[in-house]
Parts: C-alpha cells; sequence; structure tokens
C-alpha cells in the first residue's frame, strides 16, 4: 500500500525557517517524480515544487523561488523542503504527492498533510 | 502561467441528480487536464487524468470530457458520498496549476 507522511510543519515566526518531510512506503520511491502542493485554510490548492527521479530537474512555482528548496534522499525513501524567509501568505496545509510517471504532472497519491503556520 | 477557472463556484444538487462542473483553461492545454475531489481535513483524490482516463477504482458515474481550453466533469447520479469540492489541473506545463475548486453540496 502506498503511504506518504508528511511532518515538520508547526508555528514559526515571518521570516523564520521549517524542514518539512515525507516518509514514503509501499512504492519504488527511487522511480518517481514528487510533489510538493500546499492549501491555505479554506482556499485551494496550489503546486510549489517537484523533483525528478534522481534530482537532476526541480521545479518551483514562482513565489516559492529563490526561498524554498526541494530535494530527496532515495536511501531513506524521503522527500524534503527546507522553507526559508516564510511570510505569512505560505501558511497553508503542505501535502506531499506523487507524480504517477515520468513528470506527467498529476498526482495519484497523497499524504494526509502538514500544517505550516506562520504568524508572530 | 496557465489560469484555470473553474464554474460554478458552487451547486446544489440531490442524490440521484447528474451534475456537471466545468473547467477552462486560459490557453491550449491538449487533453492534459486531472480532477480530483476533496473531502473535509482530507487530502485530495485523483478521479481523472488525460482529461477522461478515470482513475483505477473511481466509480464509473464520474466520467471527463474536453480538450485544448474546455473540459467538463460530470458525475452520472449523484450518490452522497460524492459531497465534495472538487478540482481541476492541467498538467501540460510546469507550474501545474489548479482550478478554484467546486463545491457540491447537498440541496
Amino acid at each position: 500500500e502506498v503511504q506518504l507522511v508528511e511532518s515538520g510543519g508547526g508555528l514559526v515566526q515571518p521570516g523564520g525557517s521549517l524542514r518539512l518531510s515525507c516518509a514514503a512506503s509501499g512504492f519504488t520511491f527511487s522511480n518517481y517524480w514528487m510533489n510538493w502542493v500546499r492549501q491555505a485554510p479554506g482556499k485551494g490548492l496550489e503546486w510549489v515544487a517537484n523533483i525528478k527521479e534522481d534530482g537532476s530537474e526541480i521545479y518551483y512555482v514562482d513565489s516559492a523561488m529563490g526561498r524554498f528548496t526541494i530535494s530527496r534522499d532515495n536511501t531513506k525513501n524521503s522527500l524534503y523542503l527546507q522553507m526559508n524567509s516564510l511570510r505569512a501568505e505560505d501558511s497553508a496545509v503542505y501535502y506531499c504527492a506523487r507524480d504517477p510517471g515520468e513528470g506527467s504532472g498529476y498526482s495519484d497519491y497523497w499524504g494526509q498533510g502538514t500544517l505550516v503556520t506562520v504568524s508572530s | 502561467a496557465i489560469r484555470m477557472t473553474q464554474s460554478p463556484s458552487s451547486l446544489s444538487a440531490s442524490t440521484g441528480d447528474r451534475v456537471t462542473i466545468s473547467c477552462r483553461a486560459s490557453q491550449g492545454i491538449s487533453t492534459n487536464l486531472a480532477w480530483y475531489q476533496q473531502k473535509p481535513g482530507k487530502a485530495p483524490k485523483l478521479l481523472i487524468y488525460g482529461a477522461s482516463t478515470l482513475e483505477s477504482g473511481v466509480p464509473s458515474r464520474f466520467s471527463g470530457s474536453g480538450s485544448g481550453t474546455d473540459f467538463t466533469l460530470t458525475i452520472s447520479c449523484l450518490q452522497s458520498e460524492d459531497f465534495a469540492t472538487y478540482f481541476c489541473q492541467q498538467h501540460y506545463t510546469n507550474p501545474w496549476t489548479f482550478g478554484q475548486g467546486t463545491k457540491v453540496e447537498i440541496k
């Protein structure tokens, strides 16, 4: 059974940093692109970043460029999102999601999400 | 970035109704469109990708159609478990973008 479990969310002050993790199981993690998608409270979905199977290709939404870093460790079946210079508008539930095939762009499995709150 | 616009933003329907949700892209995306269902407090669930391909395990009452800029999600016979919010997403080009959502409520 495919499982994605996010962790690392919490309350952080504006300008602060947070590192999210996603533990994957039930599939061969190193064979899949992975995504981070976020959802502000009561709002819609926003794709944040994705990373190729071997980490050789990475893409970000404009608002995350230069502040967020997506990475992965295939030996640990884990995906990460390092978030720096956090702003109030970054407050959201962050989901880790699997891309089913070669950067197809949609997500077939999602984690339960981890809540990030940026507030003083 | 490609802008995705859904309509309506919300609708009220009864069990057994046929429901149609529209999604329009700001530029042509061929058939690179996905639909998701989300219930309160839960992660989105993939229903359809490639505009019309049903994800494994999704009931056949869900169907998708369209190409280019205009797409439709149809629920042929609404069931109680279908009351949720639905999102479209283009998977044509980065950055992947979502519609704002359509909430299907009980009439």
